[in-house]
């Protein structure tokens, strides 16, 4: 099967600094990722599209310049939350597709700012 | 706007008893449906999609484009079935982007 690796699984962040998330493919190459939000008992909300090579799709009232993504190959994709508040406390999750209609997804990164 | 709801956040059978879980979707086009499901500290992973038509674990279901529905149902729940399912929504051309559901909690009594 197709394998999604997510680093960090668990980051603590001062308010203020920035966190970048990483999402590898293993052993798929993945023209498209995708990075969603789960609040807690909550579903998967769809932050932005990555493609890679060209700029991220971002979803209606996700702020670009808070969350930048790169996709600087087909197996990388990062999420960048800068000046970070305790309000973007969040898991934070990716997903691959390697273009058959299935997406793989990662273990989730759980954000936590103080 | 593409939309997917599933109306019951918890569900409670005893094991060997049927189960169903409800997904309904609103969509202008012709969707994919999927269902994923999580387990209790483990990544979301892919259940079942209507387009392969294929029972996963017994799971199985049907898209029912009239009354816009994508039920998930099994004959007899196991235990181990006991897991968070989200029913989710690809448009047509939108590069695999899914729209999840709220997700029900199935949690499956001995």
């Amino acid at each position: 099967g197709a394998v999604v690796s997510q680093h960090p699984s668990r980051v603590i962040c001062k308010s203020g600094t920035s966190v970048k998330i990483e999402c590898r493919s293993l052993d798929f190459q993945a023209t498209t990722m995708f990075w969603y939000r789960q609040f807690p008992k909550q579903s998967l909300m769809l932050m932005a599209t990555s493609n890679e090579g060209s700029k991220a799709t971002y979803e209606q009232g996700v702020e670009k310049d808070k969350f930048l993504i790169n996709h600087a190959s087909l197996t990388l994709s990062t999420l960048t939350v800068t000046s970070a508040h305790p309000e973007d406390s969040s898991f934070y999750i990716c997903s691959a597709s390697k273009g058959d209609l299935e997406a793989f997804f990662g273990q989730g990164t759980r954000l936590t700012v103080v | 706007a593409q939309r997917v709801t599933q109306p019951e956040k918890l569900l409670s059978v005893f094991k060997g008893a049927p189960v169903e879980l409800k997904c309904n979707y609103s969509y202008s086009g012709s969707p994919e449906l999927f269902w994923y499901v999580q387990y209790s500290r483990q990544r979301l992973q892919l259940l079942l999609r209507h387009i392969s038509r294929e029972s996963i674990k017994g799971f199985t279901a049907d898209l029912n484009k009239g009354e816009t529905s994508f039920h998930l149902k099994k004959p007899f729940a196991q235990e181990e079935d006991s897991a968070m399912y989200y029913c989710a929504l690809s448009g047509m051309g939108s590069n695999y982007k899914l729209t999840f559901g709220k997700g029900t909690l199935l949690t499956v009594n001995p």
